[in-house]
């Protein structure tokens, strides 16, 4: 079965010091990862994503996530966090060729002054 | 090019009432979903349309159901609304099976009372 975990379903941490959001994935087979962020009374929107090819992988705002097979993860990280980086992020799985998406329960963020 | 608009924006119903979300894309994309989202839940898929005129269940279909109108269209009906159905909707597409990055529409905020 797919299914991805994300690890927190709330951190904080303070203005300019280091995010790091944890999402590991459960596949049999090499996966598609996607980080997506989501503010208040809005969609979500893609941040990053892995299909193949280089493991780290760079995003929108500063965000980037590496794809680390041996651990099954794919953790989103910023150097320097900033107050406009406050929201809710979700980890994501397509595997292989199919159609659905697997979303992890998200993590919201909140970052203090 | 509005993207993935999503009507009503906002919804309540009494138990036992239907009503029907309405989602619609203008970018010819031949996938759509339906997901639901619930606080600590993530997202969760209720239903899938890999292409007009297909629709398949995904993990919450019960107490749904769906329509793919034509291309452009994807409606989702409750035909007797109960207070676990409660949450966000939202609905996304993609261009074709072989493309990853999801398009959100902005959600409809549904209470059954």
């Amino acid at each position: 079965a797919q299914s991805v975990t994300q690890l927190g379903s709330h951190v904080s941490v303070s203005e300019g010091a280091l995010v790091l959001l944890r999402c590991n994935y459960s596949s049999s087979v090499p996966p598609y990862l996607f980080w997506y962020v989501q503010y208040p009374n809005q969609g979500l929107q893609l941040l990053l994503k892995y299909t193949t090819g280089a493991t780290l992988v760079k995003g929108i705002n500063g965000f980037e996530a590496e794809f680390k097979k041996s651990e099954t993860s794919f953790h989103l990280t910023k150097p320097s966090a900033h107050m406009s980086d406050a929201a809710e992020y979700f980890c994501a799985v397509r595997k292989g060729n199919f159609n659905k998406f697997y979303f992890g329960s998200g993590t919201k963020l909140n970052v203090k002054p | 090019n509005a993207g993935v608009t999503q009507t009503p924006k906002f919804q309540v119903l009494k138990t036992g009432q239907s009503m029907t979300l309405q989602c619609a894309q203008d970018m010819n994309h031949n996938s759509m979903y339906w997901y639901r989202q619930d606080p600590g839940m993530g997202l969760r898929l209720i239903y899938y349309s890999a292409s007009e005129g297909t629709t398949d269940k995904g993990e919450v279909p019960n107490g749904y159901n769906v329509s793919r109108l034509n291309k452009r269209e994807f409606s989702l009906r409750l035909e007797s609304a109960a207070p676990s159905q409660t949450s966000v909707y939202f609905c996304a597409s993609i261009p074709d099976s072989s493309y990853n990055e999801q398009f959100f529409g902005p959600g409809t905020r549904l209470t059954v009372l």
